[in-house]
């Protein structure tokens, strides 16, 4: 039972662009979300998190956006670098559970 | 300085033998995780310590045993290895066992079973 999807496995846009990174979940009682990037042979470093009490947070080139009635969250990033290229995770957490569950990532390339 | 670090980074070893994977972090956090990421890249999460005390054990086969000798450590011990404990572990660590404590992840331990 995978609670937690990224429908696209890669993406890719230009330099400059916006990058609109996806995520949906099926459990209603998660009501914390993160985001992790990942490059290779490194471990995933924790990017930007969103409580479901908010449907928007911010944090330079990055926001997350979650529409709760639709259990959707997307992470923006704006404008794209070459160096945001790496794979992104969302993960999703109730309050106390003490662990997240992630989705399998999305591979995101920016060309110059 | 390594925040979280993991040794050994490969390894590679026959079915049926034990070994061990070492953890520590430095960062002073409460909360230590393990988690297997497979071929179809899925983090998932296997054993969580806080404080030295287990709280979250997924449902993992007995051959897989944690062991926390102190908040800093968590060491993983895998016994008579199969082809499919074939994946990359990961150790992470974070403040508390809070949803909104983000984790901070060691680099992997690449594990390939022969």
């Amino acid at each position: 039972d995978q609670q937690v999807k990224q429908n696209s496995p890669s993406l890719s846009v230009q330099e400059g662009r916006i990058s609109i990174l996806n995520c949906d979940y099926t459990n209603s009682m998660f009501d914390y979300f993160l985001w992790y990037k990942k490059y290779p042979a490194e471990g995933p470093t924790f990017l930007i998190s969103i409580s479901s009490i908010k449907d928007k947070n911010e944090d330079g080139r990055f926001t997350v956006f979650l529409n709760k009635s639709a259990k959707h969250l997307s992470l923006h990033i704006v404008p794209s670098q070459p160096g945001d290229s790496a794979v992104y995770f969302c993960a999703a957490s109730g309050w106390n559970a003490g662990k997240s569950t992630f989705g399998d990532g999305t591979t995101l390339t920016v060309k110059p | 300085d390594t925040a979280v670090s993991q040794t050994p980074k490969y390894l590679v070893t026959q079915m049926g033998n034990d070994k061990s994977i070492k953890c520590e972090q430095n960062l002073g956090h409460d909360t230590m995780y393990w988690y297997k990421q497979d071929s179809k890249k899925f983090l998932k999460i296997m054993f969580s310590y806080n404080n030295k005390e287990l709280i979250i054990n997924e449902t993992v086969p007995n051959r897989f045993s944690p062991k926390s000798p102190d908040k800093a450590h968590l060491n993983l011990h895998i016994n008579s290895l199969e082809l499919g404990d074939s994946a990359v572990y990961f150790c992470a660590s974070s403040q508390g066992a809070g949803a909104d404590q983000p984790q901070h992840f060691g680099d992997g331990t690449r594990l390939s079973i022969l």
